[in-house]
């Protein structure tokens, strides 16, 4: 069954810096997700993307936060300049032809800020 | 408004029927979802429903909607130790936002 994929699992890195998340969404789905889910606390909405665009963004997406789909697999999200704050597990989801159908996830990516 | 309210934690013994609950505040919402985060793991997207049915059966799975009281339940059947996880149930309201809106998440653990 096709599936979701994002690369690292597990990312360390300092505050300040610019971390870049990937992620493979199912190859014939059209829309686009993160979400964020800090330890404990629930899985929250940050963007969707769709038609090379962001569709909706959620406060918690501010100018630190950027996605891009560099080519026609890959979709990308970057947090120019990290905060301790960032510390989660990020969640790239896609959904096919139609918004409303169910949104597939990743396993994540665990982010920790130093 | 909306918010989707869960119980925290669930405890069953292995081969009991598990019931979690969820309630739901945006009674315009077309599509609720269940999905299940097993530890270190992803969201893994067990069943959903749409909002003009009562129930929905795959499986050892049992999904009941009332509209009415905004409330959501998951049933599983014969429940097993491979269950044990969080169920997470999400609403996904209509209009422009195409976003989930999850709970906070159920921790079932099974007892053998």
């Amino acid at each position: 069954e096709p599936e979701v994929t994002q690369t690292p699992s597990h990312q360390v890195t300092q505050m300040g810096q610019e971390v870049i998340l990937r992620c493979v969404p199912i190859s014939n789905h059209l829309y686009f997700y993160w979400y964020r889910q800090i330890l404990g606390q629930k899985v929250e909405f940050l963007v969707s993307f769709y038609n090379n665009e962001i569709s909706e963004k959620s406060e918690i997406f501010d100018d630190q936060f950027s996605v891009e789909r560099p080519d026609g697999s890959n979709f990308t999200l970057k947090i120019r300049s990290t905060k301790l704050e960032d510390s989660a597990m990020y969640f790239c989801a896609s959904t096919g032809s139609y918004s409303n159908q169910p949104q597939h996830f990743g396993d994540g990516t665990r982010l920790s800020i130093l | 408004g909306e918010d989707v309210e869960q119980s925290l934690f669930l405890s069953v013994r292995e081969g009991d029927s598990s019931v979690i609950n969820c309630t739901y505040t945006d009674s315009s919402s077309t599509y609720l979802y269940w999905y299940k985060q097993e530890p270190g793991a992803g969201l893994q997207l067990l069943t959903y429903i749409f909002s003009n049915m009562d129930m929905k059966q795959d499986q050892r799975l049992t999904v009941l909607l009332n509209k009415k009281d905004k409330h959501l339940s998951l049933r599983i059947a014969d429940t097993q130790t491979g269950d044990s996880a969080i169920y997470f149930c999400a609403e996904f309201p209509p209009g422009s936002a195409r976003q989930l809106t999850f709970g906070s998440g159920t921790q079932l653990t099974v007892l053998p």
